[in-house]
């Protein structure tokens, strides 16, 4: 499979706690985003990376969030103390050198 | 204001029928144009890329874009029912990909 790939596809978790999801995009694609969706909402931007350099985090995200490339290749996303405001699915994409968007499959994240 | 905007639908066509999906930007900058189709619990899926003026076709799916008037719409001709979802109108602006709230559409047996 040559597409982006997401883990886990499904996380639960207590609020307060920590979680992690994994991302790795096309094995050509040097850009990587992470994108945050609710329902009824388009994809919300929340960072990227070319290789392994983080080149833009939303104003928005809040400092819980942090994001990692190490050696340009898969990237993890932490949320630190979740609360439930932080359901959502959680988006990585790769672009392409024509600078189209392919998402993996998404992790749905739900904060009881 | 928001960088793209959409009518949320819900829109329904019968089987058959053109659809036509519409999306508005605000920054005369952008550069590149996409649309991606959404099934419900699915994460996006490109449909088509549109750089410049004018009208690109791919099968059933045409793409149209008039940078003058900051609009970018997408044509489904005889839609069918596994067209039924959620479109999303995308723009690049300085290496960032801005969505719109998509637009349903539903398509009728």
């Amino acid at each position: 499979d040559t597409g982006v790939s997401q883990n886990p596809r499904h996380k639960i978790t207590k609020r307060g706690q920590n979680v992690t999801f994994r991302c790795d995009p096309i094995s050509e694609h040097n850009r990587l985003y992470w994108y945050r969706q609710t329902l009824g909402q388009g994809p919300e931007f929340l960072t990227y990376f070319q290789n392994e350099a983080q080149l833009e985090k939303s104003r928005l995200l809040s400092d819980r969030f942090s994001a990692e490339r190490p050696k340009g290749s898969f990237s993890t996303l932490e949320i630190q103390r979740t609360e439930q405001g932080d359901s959502a699915m959680y988006l990585c994409a790769s672009s392409s050198p024509a600078l189209e968007l392919f998402f993996g499959s998404g992790t749905q994240l739900s904060v009881l | 204001q928001k960088e793209v905007e959409q009518n949320s639908g819900p829109l329904s066509v019968p089987e058959g029928a053109i659809a036509s999906l519409n999306c508005t930007y605000s920054d005369r900058g952008s550069q590149s144009f996409f649309w991606y189709r959404q099934y419900s619990g699915k994460s996006p899926e490109l449909i088509m890329s549109i750089y410049s003026n004018g009208d690109k076709e791919d099968g059933r799916f045409t793409a149209q874009l008039n940078k003058a008037s900051q609009y970018v719409s997408l044509l489904i001709r005889d839609s069918q029912p596994s067209d039924s979802a959620t479109y999303l109108c995308a723009v690049i602006k300085y290496s960032q990909f801005y969505f719109g709230t998509g637009t349903s559409l539903t398509v009728i047996p």
